[in-house]
């Protein structure tokens, strides 16, 4: 069973801080891993996508990713209020699962003004 | 440009029910893909069509069906309802086998409560 591990949270940050969210993925084959961001009431939004080692940025956001180690991180500079959200990490798998994600539970992230 | 839309929005059932969700995919779009979202458990992955066809499920029963209509437009059916099926039920769509698999976009959602 292919598996993707996040910590719930709830992660408290002040406004202005650095917000870091982590995902640890079991499919050693996965080649594709993506953030979604999901306000309470709503829908998933992709923010970020990353296919490569290291980091990519995309304004406020970066995105490192690790294969080696399985690991996927998002961070978030000069974290806002409106940062406020349940954050999803996903992972396309491999082989049979190659044309699907795999979501994490989330992590919810409370920006403290 | 319109987007993902499901109906209905809530749905009532009772136990031993069934539920049939509709989503209507992004023009252009011929993936579809259904995911539940239960409290605590996170999105998890239904099923997925393409071009009409199943293309993959998850690990749900039987139970749980749909189809695609030529018009890429997706029903999901849940038969013989539990109480266990009461969740949030989110479609996506994606351009199709061409396009990034990770890059959807999802509708509203509809509730499902199971009394």
């Amino acid at each position: 069973q292919k598996e993707v591990e996040q910590n719930s949270g709830p992660l408290s940050v002040p406004e202005g801080a650095i917000a870091s969210l982590n995902c640890t993925y079991s499919d050693r084959g996965s080649q594709s891993f993506f953030w979604y961001r999901q306000y309470s009431g709503k829908s998933p939004e992709l923010i970020m996508s990353i296919y490569s080692n290291g980091d990519k940025e995309d304004g406020r956001f970066t995105a490192q990713l690790n294969k080696a180690s399985q690991y996927v991180s998002l961070l978030i500079r000069d974290s806002q209020p409106s940062d406020s959200a349940t954050y999803l990490c996903a992972v396309m798998g491999s082989g049979a699962g190659s044309y699907q994600l795999t979501f994490g539970k989330g992590t919810k992230l409370s920006v403290i003004p | 440009e319109a987007g993902v839309t499901q109906s209905p929005t809530h749905l009532i059932k009772t136990r031993g029910q069934q539920a049939t969700l509709r989503c209507s995919p992004i023009s252009g779009h011929t993936s579809v893909y259904w995911y539940q979202q239960a409290l605590g458990l996170g999105l998890q992955f239904l099923l997925w069509y393409d071009e009409g066809e199943e293309r993959n499920r998850g690990n749900f029963p039987p139970r749980f069906s749909g189809r695609q209509f030529p018009n890429y437009s997706s029903e999901l059916n849940v038969n013989a309802l539990e109480l266990e099926d009461s969740a949030l039920y989110l479609c996506a769509s994606r351009p199709g086998l061409a396009g990034s698999v990770g890059i959807q976009y999802f509708g509203a959602g509809t509730r499902l409560s199971v009394l």
